[in-house]
């Protein structure tokens, strides 16, 4: 299957920092990024769904001010947690699909945030 | 997408097959069946789906019943590397869908 990267892999920053966490689609061109959050022993939660060149689709209750969501080419994209807070403490997924059809969507290996 | 049930948590010993049922009662005709598993602190890999045939691959066979509303997957030889949540996923597939992600079966393979 396709490789998806995140970077990084770990991140431990203080309360009130921004943090960019990064997706990479290493060997194909994602038209569509997705990212998920997963909070302990729970499922993962859809947070929001980008397109290259186009604002994302937050679901409800994610605040888009506060988690920015970058897919300027069709290999990166990019979330941004702002003003992070303790609460914000999570398990960050990022997948893609590519343009060879949707019946696959490839995951990255996740992004453990940890905000003290 | 139509929700899917699975049992919270299955034991397995090792070697031998492991055997993750999933509830489907409400799914439509251009509904797929996905499987996904998730070992600890890592992203979900993808493992098999199907439309209404049996599928098999080098990982598992999926078996979906003919009225299409379970299924069941199978590790034909479990080892303690299969342990982690298996999640079962129908969705449609176009553009527009995600993979929306339930509680999933926590499989346990024991030596």
């Amino acid at each position: 299957g396709a490789v998806v990267s995140q970077h990084p892999s770990r991140v431990i920053c203080k309360s009130g920092t921004s943090v960019k966490i990064e997706c990479r689609s290493l060997d194909f061109q994602a038209t569509t990024m997705f990212w998920y959050r997963q909070f302990p022993k729970q499922s993962l939660m859809l947070m929001a769904t980008s397109n290259e060149g186009s604002k994302a689709t937050y679901e409800q209750g994610v605040e888009k001010d506060k988690f920015l969501i970058n897919h300027a080419s069709l290999t990166l994209s990019t979330l941004t947690v702002t003003s992070a807070h303790p609460e914000d403490s999570s398990f960050y997924i990022c997948s893609a699909r590519g343009e060879r059809g949707y019946n696959e969507q490839f995951f990255g290996p996740g992004t453990r945030l940890t905000v003290l | 997408d139509a929700k899917t049930t699975q049992p919270p948590s299955m034991d397995c010993a090792e070697g031998r097959a492991a055997n993750l049922p999933c509830n489907h009662s409400t799914i439509s005709g251009n509904e797929y069946v996905y499987w996904y598993r998730q070992i600890h602190s890592q992203g979900p890999q993808y493992i098999i789906h199907g439309l209404k045939n049996n599928e098999t691959n080098e990982m598992a066979s999926l078996i979906i019943t003919e009225d299409r509303k379970s299924s069941t997957l199978i590790l034909p030889h479990a080892t303690l590397r299969d342990t982690a949540v298996y999640y079962c996923i129908v969705r449609v597939n176009n553009a527009g869908n995600m993979l929306t992600f339930g509680g999933g079966t926590r499989l346990m393979v024991k030596p």
